[in-house]
């Protein structure tokens, strides 16, 4: 079965400071990857994802993603974060299940101190 | 708004009710899902309906749980007999077939 690791519950990173959220996945094929953002009391926004080709994706609000099969990582980055960013970070995976039903990681709650 | 809705955004309940929650998808996607996510956790795939045929289902989804899309448009979820453990935010996601799930605010159920 899929799965997703999110190995850090709580990371703080300073204002304008550079952003790296980590993922493993384990699944038996190629992956179709995802990183949602979740804000309190709003629903999960889509940053990015990953199909196919270049393995490095650009997402919105200035956020990137590397997918290496290698290390079955699915890295979030972004260059300076801002205040704004602080937020859950949900990286997810679709289910071998053909129905395209998302397996999500437990989440990475992302403070940003100034 | 021409994205997900879903009512009511909040619902605290006493053990043993009945409760039921409704999901509007973007008006023009025909797949529908509805998730679970407790306290600490990511969301959980509770069940799926491509138009109205409910395709798949969590093993999650206990007896007392039920889902409908009758028209292949709006879908509710109904718990019977709530249980605490059923405390949980009870996300509805949208699609036109394999694309981006869109996905809508929640309801946050508490069982007293």
């Amino acid at each position: 079965a899929q799965s997703v690791t999110q190995p850090d519950i709580h990371i703080t990173v300073s204002e304008g400071a550079s952003l790296e959220l980590r993922c493993n996945y384990s699944y038996g094929a190629t992956p179709y990857l995802f990183w949602y953002v979740q804000s309190p009391g709003q629903g999960l926004q889509l940053l990015l994802k990953y199909f196919s080709g270049d393995t490095l994706v650009q997402g919105i609000k200035g956020f990137e993603a590397e997918f290496k099969r290698s290390q079955s990582s699915f890295n979030l980055r972004k260059p300076s974060v801002h205040w704004s960013d602080a937020a859950e970070y949900f990286c997810a995976v679709v289910s071998n299940s053909g129905y395209s039903t998302l397996t999500f990681g437990k989440g990475t709650m992302l403070l940003v101190s100034p | 708004d021409t994205g997900v809705s879903q009512n009511p955004r909040h619902k605290i309940t006493k053990r043993g009710q009945n409760v039921t929650f409704r999901c509007d998808p973007i008006s023009e996607h025909n797949r529908l899902y509805w998730y679970r996510q407790t306290l600490g956790q990511g969301p959980e795939f509770l069940t799926y309906f491509q138009n109205e045929a409910q395709l798949e289902k969590s093993r999650l989804l206990s007896d007392r749980f039920s889902a409908e899309r009758p028209k292949g448009s709006f879908s509710t979820l109904e718990i019977q007999r709530t249980e605490q453990g059923d405390s949980a935010m009870y996300l509805c996601a949208s699609s036109l077939d394999n694309n981006e799930q869109f996905f809508g605010p929640g309801t946050r159920l508490t069982v007293l």
